[in-house]
């Protein structure tokens, strides 16, 4: 399977902390993207970084990417309740262009 | 923009009852759709790819003739469930795939929630 694994599996902090999650995988990739779900709902897209790239910032999130480890972070700083979600990182194999899932995280923030 | 919509947001069925799923592109053409289903506390899984005027490429292990994709125009692409069993209740999402400068970007629709009684 391609799938990537993420941990924690379930990570649960107080608003204001911050949260940090991994991803591993499996194969070379051309990018790496993580999308977030809320409960029963559609993913949304957060940021995409590709393989060339080691660190990426948007607003609250900074996504760093290892290839020799063939590993990700996404960290969420200063939490806040309305991030309570599941996170997915989601990699893009070199030459293809169909999204592998890992396992999520779900993120409870505690107000 | 890049909005996907899917229809029905969520069905209830009878075994032995065909389902189909609809997944369109409201303000943009997509060359390549792809369907996932995913169970309760999982992942997504892919389930197959679509391009336009062409037949789907399904993932290991997903039967074609149990799922059929049709990805008749740009904006369209519809999973039928045929023959639904309590087992395919899932939740079904489909994505729409664009080129955004140089990157191949999905944009997923809202799901669609399937129990088969």
């Amino acid at each position: 399977s391609q799938q990537g694994e993420e941990d924690p599996q379930a990570l649960s902090i107080q608003e204001g902390e911050n949260a940090t999650m991994n991803c591993s995988y499996k194969t070379s990739i051309n990018n790496l993207q993580w999308y977030r779900q809320n409960s029963g709902r559609g993913l949304v897209h957060l940021i995409l970084i590709r393989s060339n790239e080691r660190e990426k910032h948007s607003g609250r999130l900074r996504v760093t990417l290892d290839t020799s480890k063939k590993s990700s972070s996404l960290l969420i700083t200063a939490s806040r309740a309305a991030d309570t979600a599941s996170y997915f990182c989601a990699t893009v194999k070199t030459g293809a262009n169909n999204l592998f899932f890992g396992t999520g995280t779900r993120l409870t923030v505690i107000p | 923009g890049a909005v996907v919509s899917q229809h029905p947001s969520w069905v209830i069925c009878k075994s032995g009852t065909s389902v189909k799923i609809e997944c369109r592109s409201l303000d943009f053409q997509a060359t390549t759709m792809f369907w996932y289903r995913q169970f309760p506390k999982q992942s997504l899984m892919l389930m197959a790819t679509s391009n336009e005027g062409s037949k789907a490429t399904y993932e290991q292990g997903v039967e074609k003739d149990k799922f059929l994709i049709n990805h008749a125009s740009l904006t369209l692409s519809t999973l039928t469930v045929t023959s639904a069993h309590p087992e395919d209740s899932s939740f079904y999402i489909c994505s729409a795939g664009i080129r955004e400068f140089g990157t191949d970007t999905q944009y997923f629709g809202p799901g669609t929630r399937l129990t088969v009684l």
